[in-house]
């Protein structure tokens, strides 16, 4: 049980292009998820934290008008990359929780690369 | 939020016991401690989780001291499979609201 899909789990996109990845939680429920990024041989870093049905809360120096996060159900959480440049080529991680426990799961990851 | 430290790397060889000990001085009193393996191109997979003393699970075994301000992560019998990158998280709260702070993990080579 709890297990979290990402898709696509591979993209690339031409710089000044909109990327949508998707996030879902196959077997519960998730009031919240949470957007990682990390870059080759560093630490994941957390981006956003997704709530269904209100607004994310982004982290200090994230741009909310960048990475737009949609949390339109219990199961699935949206992180679209409006005009990705070179910069954003990295590699994306959702993770969420079963209400019912402190755990959280994380997807596979969606590697993002911008010519 | 509490801030983790754990070694950078670690060498074993097939067959050894691995132990990875993990500080979080400024734990809060709702916190759980958790640990993750990353392998390269994957996100991070629940490896235990516990709160205090000992908790063994059919992959690894956590000890937690009684003043919860470490933990040693424990692998037994470790194999070439396990070289992978492992993450020692405290929670900022109880529920599925908790954020998770990540260090740079402690990377482990298993070696023949």
């Amino acid at each position: 049980g709890a297990v979290v899909s990402q898709h696509p789990s591979r993209v690339i996109c031409k710089s000044g292009t909109s990327v949508k990845i998707e996030c879902r939680s196959l077997d519960f429920q998730a009031t919240t998820m949470f957007w990682y990024r990390q870059f080759p041989k560093q630490s994941l870093m957390l981006m956003a934290t997704s709530n269904e049905g209100s607004k994310a809360t982004y982290e200090q120096g994230v741009e909310k008008d960048k990475f737009l996060i949609n949390h339109a159900s219990l199961t699935l959480s949206t992180l679209t990359v409006t005009s990705a440049h070179p910069e954003d080529s990295s590699f994306y991680i959702c993770s969420a929780s079963p209400s019912s426990s402190n755990t959280q799961y994380f997807g596979p990851g969606t590697r993002l690369t911008v010519l | 939020l509490a801030k983790t430290t754990q070694p950078i790397s670690m060498d074993s060889y097939e067959g050894q016991e691995v132990n990875i000990t993990c500080s979080h001085n400024n734990i809060a009193t709702n916190d759980y401690i958790t640990w993750y393996q990353q392998f390269p191109s994957q996100g991070p997979r629940f490896i235990i989780q516990g709160y205090k003393t000992k908790v063994t699970n059919e992959v690894a075994s956590l000890f937690i001291p009684a003043d919860r301000k470490s933990s040693t992560l424990s692998l037994p019998r470790v194999s070439l499979s396990d070289t992978a990158v492992y993450y020692c998280l405290v929670g900022d709260g109880p529920g599925n609201n908790r954020k998770l702070i990540w260090g740079l993990g402690t990377s482990l080579a298993v070696n023949p």
